[in-house]
C-alpha cells in the first residue's frame, strides 16, 4: 500500500504559466510534508516544506498548500521557468520518530516548454 | 564542505558477487540514511541510523547490511548480489537541529547487476 501518492507521472507547462503538481497521502501519522526537486544524475535537492499546523508556506516562486482533511497537498511554481524542468518527488514525515527518514511519492516529471 | 559523497558512481557486478558502497558526510549529521530509486517509482528506504553504532531497518532491507562506526560514514553492503538489486543507490543525511527537517543527499551510485 503506497502510502504517499503523485498520480500525475508527468506534467508539461508553458513558460511564464503556473505549474500545479499535486500530491495524496493515506498515513494520517505524517506531520511534516517536503518536496524534493532531482535533475538527471544527480540526487534529489530539498525544495520546500510544511508542518501539518500550516495550510500554506511560501518561498519565492514555490508554494505548498496542505489540505489535511482531504490528506492532499499541492506545490505550485509562479512563473514556470525553463530551468523548473525536473522530476518533483512529494515526501511525507513524522516528526517525531523522524530519524531522518521520509517516504516518497513516485514523483512527477515536470518539463517547462520555452 | 563537501556536503554527502557517495563512491562509486559506477558498478556493474556479477550475480552472487559482494560489494560495498561508500558514503560519507561532512555536516556532522546525526541521521543517515541510504535509498533505492528504481525506473519510475520514487525512493524506498533499505536502512537508516540514529548515530553511530544505531542501525535500523527501512522498507526494503532485504539483501543488505550496514553498520555505523563514525558519525561521518554509512557504508552499504550487498551480500550477494541479484539482478533486482538493480537500481540507483542514494545516501542521505539529516540533523533534528535542522527546523525543515530536510535530508542531504548524494549524488547517487548506479548499480548494474548481470
Amino acid at each position: 500500500d503506497q502510502q504517499v501518492k503523485q498520480n500525475s507521472p508527468s506534467l508539461s507547462v508553458q513558460e511564464g504559466r503556473i505549474s500545479i503538481l499535486n500530491c495524496d497521502y493515506t498515513n494520517s501519522m505524517f506531520d511534516y510534508f517536503l518536496w524534493y526537486k532531482k535533475y538527471p544524475a544527480e540526487g534529489p535537492t530539498f525544495l520546500i516544506s510544511i508542518s501539518s499546523i500550516k495550510d500554506k508556506n511560501e518561498d519565492g516562486r514555490f508554494t505548498v498548500f496542505l489540505n489535511k482533511s482531504a490528506k492532499h497537498l499541492s506545490l505550485h511554481i509562479v512563473p514556470s521557468q525553463p530551468g523548473d524542468s525536473a522530476v518533483y518527488f512529494c515526501a511525507a514525515s513524522r516528526r517525531n520518530t523522524n530519524a531522518g527518514k521520509s517516504t516518497f511519492g513516485d514523483g512527477t516529471t515536470l518539463t517547462v516548454k520555452p | 564542505n563537501a556536503g554527502v559523497t557517495q563512491t562509486p558512481k559506477f558498478q556493474v557486478l556479477k550475480t552472487g558477487q559482494s560489494m560495498t558502497l561508500q558514503c560519507a558526510q561532512d555536516m556532522n549529521h546525526e541521521y543517515m540514511s541510504w535509498y533505492r530509486q528504481d525506473p519510475g517509482m520514487g525512493l524506498r528506504l533499505i536502512h537508516y541510523s540514529v548515530g553511530a553504532g544505531i542501525t535500523d531497518q527501512g522498507e526494503v532491507p532485504n539483501g543488505y547490511n550496514v553498520s555505523r562506526s563514525t558519525t561521518e560514514d554509512f557504508p552499504l553492503r550487498l551480500l550477494s548480489a541479484a539482478p533486482s538489486q538493480t537500481s540507483v543507490y542514494f545516501c542521505a543525511s539529516s540533523s533534528d537541529m535542522d527546523r525543515s527537517y530536510e535530508q542531504y543527499f548524494g549524488p547517487g551510485t548506479r548499480l548494474t547487476v548481470t
